[in-house]
This record gives structure tokens, C-alpha cells and sequence, in this order.
């Protein structure tokens, strides 16, 4: 079974959609979870931490389910600017030392 | 912003050769972290660096990988004997000890092997 798995989409809306990412991740013991966003040849950028009551930066909104182990991403009245790869990420260790898992990233198009 | 550094940004090298991908993390860090993604893939973690020696590894990480902080700026990755599979982007990160808060990654450094 996969580590973090996500729908690769691509997802392709058009400007002022509402869409959703989804992502499981498989070691029920992980305890630090992220959404990153990765341009096309970029490095993976800090989007925002998910945290267990859920939690929302503009119109961006995390969502955790521990006991399913789901992790959401809803992005409201998405922007052209929004277009790009959202990787689902978990720390399965906590602390300060963390090794990442990273999903493969679910591919988002926004279209005028 | 204080911001990881990556030199350079992209590296060609022919299979069998030695290279050296140099990274400089934030100043008062005290994490480091490689990473790689083959073109395509995901970001896959390779290891771990802490109070000047490896804290973990990844499968990943055999023996042809090396990793130290010669001067304590730089934090270099080396790989002895590259092959064609070590093509991808590689990424550092930093973070600073007390909490974990998903860390920064440079720039990357895009290794060809030819």
C-alpha cells in the first residue's frame, strides 16, 4: 500500500471554481500533516500545515481525519494563479526531526 | 526571508563521474535534508543531518551518496559514481530545532547524467 496517495487528477476548472483535493495516508502513527503547491521544475513551497480541528488560510481550507487517515484541500474561487501541482505531505515522525512522505501530487488547471 | 541556497542550478555530468551538489541553509538551522524527484515522480526523501552526522536515511541513500558540512555554511551532497538513475532535481532543506512546522527547500540543483 502507498504511503500518502492522492488522485492525480488533472483537475481543470475554470476561474472562481471551488474544488477539492483528497489524500489517505497509510501509518496511522503519523503526526504532522501538510498541503504543499509545486510550480512546474520547482521546488515543493509550505501551502499550510493540517491540523485536527481543520483549519483555513484565505481561500484555502485543510481538513484531517484521523481515523479514516484523510487529509482534504479545498480551494474557493480559485485564481489562474492557483494552477499547479498540490502534494499532500506527512510526518510520520513528529518532532523536530521529520523525513517527509510525500504524495505524487494532485495537478490543478484553472482556465480563464 | 532568509532562504536555502542551491548551487547550481543545473548540473551535467557523464555516468561514472563524481559530483558535488552545495547547498547553504538558513544560518541558525540545525537540520539539513536531501531530497530528490526523478522527472515525474515524487519528492522522495534521501537523508537527514544533524549535529554533523547522518540522523536517517532512505533506501535510497547507498553507499555511492555522501553528505557533510565541511565549514559549517555548506551542506554538500555527493554522489562517487553517478548513473543514468540519478538523473533527477535534488532539494535541501533546513529547519531550526524546537517543533516541527514543515521546513523550506531551496531552489534545487536538476542533475543530468548523460
Amino acid at each position: 500500500r502507498k504511503e500518502v496517495e492522492q488522485d492525480p487528477g488533472p483537475f481543470n476548472v475554470p476561474e472562481g471554481a471551488t474544488v477539492a483535493f483528497n489524500c489517505t495516508y497509510s501509518n496511522s502513527a503519523s503526526q504532522s500533516f501538510f498541503w504543499y503547491r509545486q510550480d512546474c521544475r520547482k521546488e515543493p513551497k509550505l501551502l499550510m500545515s493540517v491540523y485536527s480541528s481543520g483549519n483555513e488560510d484565505g481561500r484555502f481550507t485543510a481538513q484531517l481525519n484521523r481515523a479514516s487517515q484523510y487529509i482534504s484541500l479545498l480551494i474557493r474561487d480559485s485564481k489562474l494563479s492557483d494552477s499547479a501541482t498540490y502534494l499532500c505531505v506527512v510526518n510520520p515522525n513528529g518532532g523536530s526531526q521529520g523525513n517527509l512522505i510525500f504524495g505524487k501530487g494532485t495537478k490543478l488547471s484553472v482556465k480563464p | 526571508e532568509p532562504e536555502v541556497t542551491q548551487t547550481p542550478s543545473h548540473q551535467v555530468t557523464q555516468m561514472g563521474q563524481e559530483v558535488i551538489l552545495r547547498c547553504v541553509p538558513i544560518s541558525n538551522h540545525l537540520y539539513f535534508y536531501w531530497y530528490r524527484q526523478i522527472l515525474g515522480q515524487k519528492v522522495e526523501f534521501l537523508v537527514s543531518f544533524y549535529n554533523n552526522e547522518i540522523s536517517e536515511k532512505s533506501e535510497i541513500f547507498d553507499d555511492q551518496f555522501s553528505v557533510e558540512r565541511p565549514d559549517g555554511s555548506n551542506f554538500t551532497l555527493k554522489i562517487r559514481s553517478t548513473k543514468l538513475e540519478d538523473s533527477a532535481m535534488y532539494f535541501c532543506a533546513s529547519i531550526v530545532e524546537g517543533g516541527f512546522r514543515g521546513y523550506t527547500f531551496g531552489s534545487g540543483t536538476r542533475l543530468t547524467v548523460v
